[in-house]
């Protein structure tokens, strides 16, 4: 079964320090990986696409296939970034799987 | 159009009614999503349909579970004779075909008791 582990459920960090959000995924070949995020009252939303190696909100992610990771990070972490976050691989041709999350919490 | 509505936001019924849920896509989206969420967990995937066509079902979708896109716009899923079990946040998503990025709607809150 193909499956994606997040393996902090909770992670506190300062303002301005970096921030790294852990995934591993046990998948053969090379899976497509998203990270999306739910804000305070929001709804989820997409945040990052591996494929598109694209910096957004300062936060990227490199696909580690030696290490089967994809995790998420940041150089300097900002009180906004305080969120719950999902690491998501695309299941099949159409569905993602979720993985349980960490609820990031930035202390000013 | 304001994205992806779910309705209604908030269901608390009794074990054993039933109950209906209904998502309204982004107009131009002829994918639909169904996912179901439990505390503690990332949403977990129930069902998808491309237009009116319902593609592929999870295995956590039992036979009390059903929905429907009976013109490929808006989205109903029932479930019969709830369970406390049930109980959840039931999150509608949409995406336009070629695109990866899922929309997700406000989800509607299930309480069963």
């Amino acid at each position: 079964a193909q499956r994606v582990t997040q393996p902090e459920k909770l992670l506190s960090v300062f303002k301005g320090a970096p921030v790294e959000l852990k995934c591993n995924y046990s998948y053969s070949g090379s899976p497509e990986l998203f990270w999306y995020v739910q804000y305070s009252r929001q709804r989820l939303q997409l945040l990052l696409r591996h494929i598109s190696r694209e910096s957004i909100k300062g936060f990227t992610a490199d696909l580690n296939k030696g290490e089967t990771s994809f995790h998420l990070k940041k150089p300097f972490a900002q009180e906004e970034d305080s969120a719950m976050y999902y690491c998501a691989p695309l299941e099949g041709a159409n569905n993602l799987f979720f993985g349980t999350g960490t609820r990031l919490t930035v202390i000013p | 159009d304001t994205g992806v509505s779910q309705d209604p936001r908030h269901k608390i019924t009794k074990r054993g009614q039933n109950v209906t849920f209904r998502c309204d896509p982004i107009s131009e989206h002829n994918r639909l999503y169904w996912y179901r969420q439990t505390l503690g967990q990332g949403p977990e995937f129930l069902t998808y349909f491309q237009n009116e066509a319902q593609l592929e079902k999870s295995r956590l979708l039992s036979d009390r579970f059903s929905a429907e896109r009976p013109k490929g716009s808006f989205s109903t899923l029932e479930i019969q004779r709830t369970e406390q079990g049930d109980s959840a946040m039931y999150l509608c998503a949409s995406t336009a075909g070629g695109s990866y990025e899922q929309y997700f709607g406000p989800g509607t809150r299930l309480t069963v008791t």
